[in-house]
């Protein structure tokens, strides 16, 4: 079945070293969204991505959608310790667009 | 931007008793929105799709009869845990869709002890 693979399950770094999370979809996505959910709290939209090879950028967060739009990544530079969190990537199921398939999320400490 | 209203934030119920979680979307209508459970540290796993106006489509290995879904208009899905046990205790979550994005409720804490 349709799968999204995220990697890595957790990372820690020092505050202010670079963290990237990586997304890979077993089938082509119309789109792919990145969603932050901080400790305690609810999934937070962060961005969809559409295009075949679009790059966002969030101030120090920026966003990937791989050339055969079946992956993408999240860089965060100079991380800080707001960025404490899961951040999730999800794209829509093939077939129903409302339906959100979910990668298991990376889980972000940030040391200070 | 669109809000999802979920209450109660928390509850502690006993073993036995049934518990109803409510979802709205304050701003906009959601014919269709979803019911996650999501345990420590882990991914949100889907449950079921709330239909207005229609059953409920429940995934793969939840129980119909034990996680019961209403979805009686367009601002309002409820869960119900009936029979609750401890393993019952978990973090559960609704979203609704809205211009392609997902929202999300705060989320319900279910204790039971």
């Amino acid at each position: 079945g349709q799968q999204v693979m995220q990697i890595p399950q957790y990372q820690h770094v020092q505050e202010g070293e670079d963290f990237t999370t990586y997304c890979n979809s077993s089938t082509t996505l119309s789109n792919i969204q990145w969603y932050k959910q901080r400790p305690g709290g609810h999934p937070v939209f962060l961005i969809q991505l559409v295009k075949s090879g679009e790059v966002k950028k969030q101030k120090r967060l920026t966003f990937q959608f791989g050339e055969a739009k079946k992956n993408s990544s999240l860089h965060i530079t100079a991380t800080q310790t707001t960025d404490v969190g899961t951040y999730f990537c999800a794209g829509p199921y093939a077939g129903n667009n409302r339906k959100l398939i979910w990668g298991l999320g990376t889980s972000l400490g940030v040391n200070p | 931007g669109a809000v999802v209203s979920q209450h109660p934030s928390w509850v502690i119920c006993k073993s036995g008793t049934s518990v109803k979680i409510e979802c709205r979307s304050l701003d906009f209508q959601a014919t269709t929105m979803f019911w996650y459970r999501q345990f420590p540290k882990q991914s949100l796993m889907l449950m079921a799709t709330s239909n207005e106006g229609s059953k409920a489509t429940y995934e793969q290995g939840v129980e119909k009869d034990k996680f019961l879904i209403n979805h009686a208009s367009l601002t309002l899905s409820t869960l119900t845990v009936t029979s609750a046990h401890p393993e019952d205790s978990s973090f559960y979550i609704c979203s609704a869709p809205w211009t392609g994005r997902a929202f999300f409720g705060q989320g319900t804490r279910l204790t039971v002890v």
